[in-house]
């Protein structure tokens, strides 16, 4: 079975454009994740969703970041426009159940370098 | 002071070596994640246990949720568990349960 599958795996871009990740979670799995993580600290969540739904969108900043999961299946994170400071490793998840028992299956991530 | 702390958060060990990586947590949890995490890569599983000991092949898990710590060890440790091993904890309350907090990692160096 395929993980969770996510692209690009890298991007470069210079600040002030935009720019777009996607993810496609595991088949059924209905709780869907969006973490930004830094180098040398752990991921930091931008946005949970439950189905469709987003349930937890409040570390996302709103200003310049926005997702969406249309049909509850796969989901795209944008930039627009990109900071110096948005360079990071942007992840994503999915699980089966969003609350006690539900383990973590994360994509192999997708690195942005804005310059 | 983080909700979650990792200790150490480098370190180094010979090949064949026994490891251990401690997690505190501060915060009301439903369940405690051991991911791995390699250079360049994504995350892996590795346990998640919300009492007890949990055993995978060369890895064991156990948490005390009276004490609110985990710890994570690796047997006959490799040059392949090199990696970064990172603590997470589901939380039990409010607006973020189901939500993830998560350590920032002990970087794990094997030498052969």
């Amino acid at each position: 079975e395929a993980g969770v599958v996510q692209s690009p795996r890298y991007k470069i871009i210079e600040k002030k454009q935009p720019v777009a990740f996607w993810c496609n979670p595991i088949s059924g799995h209905n709780t869907l994740y969006w973490y930004r993580q830094n180098l040398g600290q752990g991921p930091e969540l931008l946005i949970r969703y439950e189905n469709e739904e987003a349930v937890d969108d409040s570390q996302l900043p709103k200003d310049r970041f926005s997702a969406e999961r249309l049909k509850g299946v796969d989901s795209t994170l944008k930039i627009q426009p990109a900071e110096l400071g948005d360079s990071a490793v942007y992840l994503c998840a999915s699980s089966l159940r969003g609350k006690d028992t539900g383990e973590l299956f994360f994509g192999e991530g997708s690195r942005l370098t804005v310059l | 002071k983080n909700e979650v702390e990792q200790s150490p958060q480098n370190l180094t060990a010979q090949e064949g070596e026994f490891i251990t990586i401690n997690c505190s947590y501060s915060v009301g949890i439903s369940a405690l994640h051991w991911l791995q995490q390699h250079p360049g890569g994504g995350i892996v599983s590795l346990f998640m246990l919300s009492s007890g000991k949990k055993k995978h092949g060369r890895l064991i898990a156990t948490i005390n949720i009276q004490e609110k710590h985990s710890s994570l060890h690796i047997t006959a440790s490799h040059p392949r568990d090199s990696a970064v091993y990172i603590c997470a904890v589901r939380t039990n309350y409010g607006g973020s349960q189901g939500n993830l907090i998560f350590g920032k990692g002990t970087k794990l160096s094997v030498k052969p």
